[in-house]
């Protein structure tokens, strides 16, 4: 596709239910990531993976986060139980070379999950 | 730890009036600099980015960067803002790893 795109745009939901966030990202690209963005922060790294595997999955804050990217294109985001405190924008960026520095990455528009 | 800081939560400015929005970020061997601009309910776009070479970086609309290695920062600029830059720029930093580590963002506001 043209960009990064994420769906749903918005996900409200009730606490402890189950969501999944999705990721398209730029035909090509290698590299993904899952950043998550609270209100009034910067965005926080979750995960990034190089093609199918993650690389460094070092952000996920706990064990009720979870991201798989089967066959090296889209990514789902998986949250379980979900709490008031996960609500954020979730953003997902792709770039075309894995670990390439110097390589912009580009970021889709964001999921935005309310947790009620 | 790597970290960036971004001292200044919001900056109102009058259009055509010049800007600078400062970004300081934690001393390291290595620091690859980057600036962002997020426009309301829109994902983040890359500003301008300093790998190595020359310390003023310039980007897209107008805006530049000047990498002080002795200062430890990189401070974004613009000579004469427009009210279409009113946005939220964020500044980030990448290092050994390929994550982006960001502030916590600065809300330039234009008015006429």
């Amino acid at each position: 596709g043209a960009g990064v795109s994420q769906t749903p745009s918005n996900k409200v939901t009730e606490k402890g239910k189950y969501v999944e966030l999705r990721c398209d990202p730029i035909s090509g690209h290698t590299a993904l990531y899952w950043y998550r963005q609270s209100l009034g922060q910067g965005p926080e790294f979750l995960i990034y993976f190089q093609g199918t595997g993650a690389a460094d999955d070092s952000g996920l804050p706990n064990d009720r986060f979870f991201a798989v990217r089967p066959e090296g294109s889209v990514s789902t985001l998986k949250i379980q139980r979900t709490e008031r405190g996960d609500s954020a924008v979730y953003l997902c960026a792709s770039s075309p070379t894995p670990g390439a520095l110097n390589t912009e990455a580009f970021f889709g528009q964001g999921t935005r999950l309310t947790v009620v | 730890a790597q970290s960036v800081t971004q001292l200044d939560s919001q900056v109102p400015v009058f259009e055509e009036a010049p800007v600078e929005l400062r970004c300081n970020y934690s001393s390291s061997v290595s620091v690859y600099l980057f600036w962002y601009v997020q426009y309301p309910n829109q994902g983040l776009q890359l500003l301008l980015k300093y790998l190595s070479g020359s310390t003023l970086v310039k980007g897209i609309n107008g805006f530049e960067a000047e990498f002080n290695k002795s200062q430890t920062s990189f401070h974004l600029r613009k000579p004469s803002v427009h009210i279409s830059d009113t946005a939220e720029y964020f500044c980030a930093r990448t290092g050994t790893a390929s994550k982006l580590t960001f502030g916590t963002g600065t809300r330039l506001q234009v008015t006429l």
